[in-house]
């Protein structure tokens, strides 16, 4: 069975200090998506990300940064000079194929990092 | 475009009353799921669907149950609320094609007493 593992299930940093969240991952499927989504205080998933298991090179975006190591099986979420906006719940996920029909599948969610930036 | 809509924000049932959580999307997406939060905890799939008349279960069906008449709206039923129920209910969407992200409503968060 697919799982996600977020070991960490709380980080407090101070603001501009870097932060790194981890995400391990089990699966079956030779074709898979990683993804990472954000809750903020107010309930609402934001998506950040996706990758899939073929492609490894590691992605930047602004603040946020991404390593996927498929030997590790690992989907490390780091971020930058961290600010008190940073603040929230952060998921990693993991879809799973579900069917027959091409693209189809579900996300397996981790149980979440919540991370706390201080000023 | 309005994306995904979830009414109500927030409901208080009591142990055997029932109650349909409404999830609207105006994006034309093919897949629609239903999970569930409880605390602590990362999101589990209640029931999805891949088009209008096609649901299947997910991860946690138990005590739920969907219909899917249109592309648009794809409604979640508690047909007799317990207070196992009590979670903070998310509805999400995709387009049909890829490993495309889900994009999700603000969530219904549902107490049962």
């Amino acid at each position: 069975a697919q799982k996600v593992t977020q070991a960490q299930t709380e980080i407090s940093v101070v603001e501009k200090e870097d932060v790194t969240l981890d995400c391990v991952y089990e699966t079956r499927d030779t074709t898979y998506y990683l993804f990472w989504y954000k809750q903020p205080p107010s309930g609402e998933l934001v998506f950040l990300i996706r990758r899939n298991s073929f492609d490894e090179q590691n992605e930047i975006s602004g603040r946020y940064s991404w390593n996927f190591q498929k030997s590790t099986s690992s989907f490390n979420f780091t971020i930058t000079a961290s600010q008190v906006v940073d603040s929230a719940v952060y998921f990693c996920a993991l879809s799973e194929a579900i069917g027959t029909g091409a693209g189809s599948y579900q996300l397996t969610f981790g149980k979440g990092t919540k991370l706390s930036v201080i000023p | 475009n309005a994306g995904v809509t979830q009414t109500p924000k927030f409901r208080i049932l009591k142990i055997g009353q029932s109650m349909t959580l409404q999830c609207t999307q105006d994006m034309n997406h093919n897949y629609m799921y239903w999970y569930r939060q409880d605390p602590g905890m990362g999101l589990k799939l209640i029931y999805y669907s891949v088009g209008a008349g096609i649901t299947d279960k997910g991860e946690v069906p138990n005590g739920y149950n969907v219909s899917r008449s249109t592309t648009e709206d794809f409604p979640l039923r508690l047909e007799l609320a317990a207070p196992s129920q009590t979670s903070v209910y998310f509805c999400a969407s995709r387009p049909g094609q890829g490993f495309n992200e889900q994009f999700f409503g603000p969530g219904t968060r549902l107490t049962v007493l």
